[in-house]
Parts: C-alpha cells; sequence; structure tokens
C-alpha cells in the first residue's frame, strides 16, 4: 500500500520569501514521487518527478525536491517566491513497474502576499 | 497543444438524471483514469483503463461505471446522480513506453458537476 501526507493544507508566504511544502510518503516498494500544481480554474500540470535518478529533483518555474529516504520525505522548496506561484500543490506517490496508478495527498494552497 | 480533453466544463444536474462525462486524448495513450477532486481531501481515484475495454475500479467506484470502446475516449457514467457526486472530475492519461513518460499523468481541465 502506499500513501502520501502532505502537513499544512494552507502555507502563506510573502512575495520574495522561501517556499517549503512538505511531503511525506508510505510505500512497501521504491516509490515514484511526483509534484502536482493546479492553478484557479485549471487542471493538473507536472512539476517534478523522481523516478530513483539523482535524489535532488528541479522542476519547472525553479521549483526543485529531494528525495530522503531515511525520512521518507520529498518536500518542494523554492528559493523566492512569485506572486504567479500562487496555486494548489498535490504531492503524490506511485511503486512503479506496470502501476500507473498514483495516489494523491491532501493538496497544500500556497498564497503569496506581496 | 491540448492533449486530454474533456467535454464539458460544467454541468447542471438533476438528482437521478444519468450523467456522462467524455474524456478524449490524442497522444495514443494505453491508461487512463477517473479521479474526482473535493477541498480538503485532494484527488480519489474512481476507476482507470489500461487497455481498450479493460477497466479497473480505483478507490471510490460507488455509484458510478466506465466505459472505453476506444483507446482515445474514456467515459466516466453516473447512473443515478446524487447530491453527493457534486464534484470536480478529472480525467487524465499516461503512456506505458518510457518515450511516451511512463508515469507522468497528463490531465485534462476538468469537469465541474453540480447536482440538485
Amino acid at each position: 500500500a502506499q500513501s502520501v501526507t502532505q502537513l499544512g493544507s494552507h502555507v502563506s508566504v510573502s512575495e520574495g520569501a522561501l517556499v517549503l511544502l512538505r511531503c511525506n510518503y508510505s510505500s512497501s516498494v521504491p516509490p515514484y514521487l511526483f509534484w502536482y500544481v493546479q492553478y484557479p480554474n485549471q487542471g493538473l500540470q507536472l512539476l517534478l518527478k523522481y523516478t530513483s535518478a539523482a535524489t535532488l529533483v528541479k522542476g519547472i518555474n525553479g521549483f526543485e525536491a529531494e528525495f530522503k529516504k531515511s525520512e521518507t520525505s520529498f518536500h518542494l522548496t523554492k528559493p523566492s517566491a512569485h506572486m504567479s506561484d500562487a496555486a494548489e500543490y498535490f504531492c503524490a506517490v506511485n511503486s512503479g513497474g506496470s502501476n500507473y496508478k498514483l495516489t494523491f495527498g491532501k493538496g497544500t494552497l500556497l498564497t503569496v502576499n506581496p | 497543444d491540448v492533449k486530454v480533453t474533456q467535454s464539458s466544463r460544467y454541468l447542471v444536474k438533476r438528482t437521478g438524471e444519468k450523467v456522462f462525462l467524455e474524456c478524449v486524448q490524442d497522444m495514443d495513450h494505453e491508461n487512463m483514469f477517473w479521479y474526482r477532486q473535493d477541498p480538503g481531501l485532494g484527488l480519489r481515484l474512481i476507476y482507470f483503463s489500461y487497455d481498450v475495454k479493460m477497466k479497473e475500479k480505483g478507490d471510490i467506484p460507488e455509484g458510478y461505471s466506465v466505459s472505453r470502446e476506444k483507446k482515445e475516449r474514456f467515459s466516466l457514467i453516473l447512473e443515478s446522480a446524487s447530491t453527493n457526486q457534486t464534484s470536480m472530475y478529472l480525467c487524465a492519461s499516461t503512456g506505458t513506453a518510457p518515450s511516451s513518460g511512463a508515469n507522468v499523468l497528463t490531465f485534462g481541465a476538468g469537469s465541474r458537476l453540480t447536482v440538485l
């Protein structure tokens, strides 16, 4: 079984401040991990993914995430928030192989204040 | 550049009506999914299909059925809509071969259903 826990349903930061969105996973096999972003009235789009290569993964729009097996974490960061980063962010896990199903976290709404 | 198209962005239906939500992808993907998105609950998998005419239940299949007669089209059916099915419905697809970006889901824009 696999699961994802996103700590904090709502995170608020000032423009230019560090963004940190937390994700912890549970998986019985080495996981594939993903961060997706959803802008208002849109579907989800991929920010970045970890598929057992480098543990520090860089994504679009200046975001990155680090896979830490010992902490079962895959936190998303961005050094300097921009107003356009305001969106909902979802962490997701799957167990790879022939299983293409993703299990999603409940999401974190990021607000960026001017 | 639209790759996963959901036919209706907004629908309003009455309790007991039969509802069809259509999803079409143009990427020749084998796998297609229907998720339901509710505030505070994230995305929950309703059904998925890994081939034409093949389907498997996800985590919350009750009250829903699906149809996949052609590779590019995956339909979600609410046989008798109820108010607790008011939600955002998201369709997604992914390929199998690594060249098609296996394990990365491509989502449609969503269909917001209101059942009165």
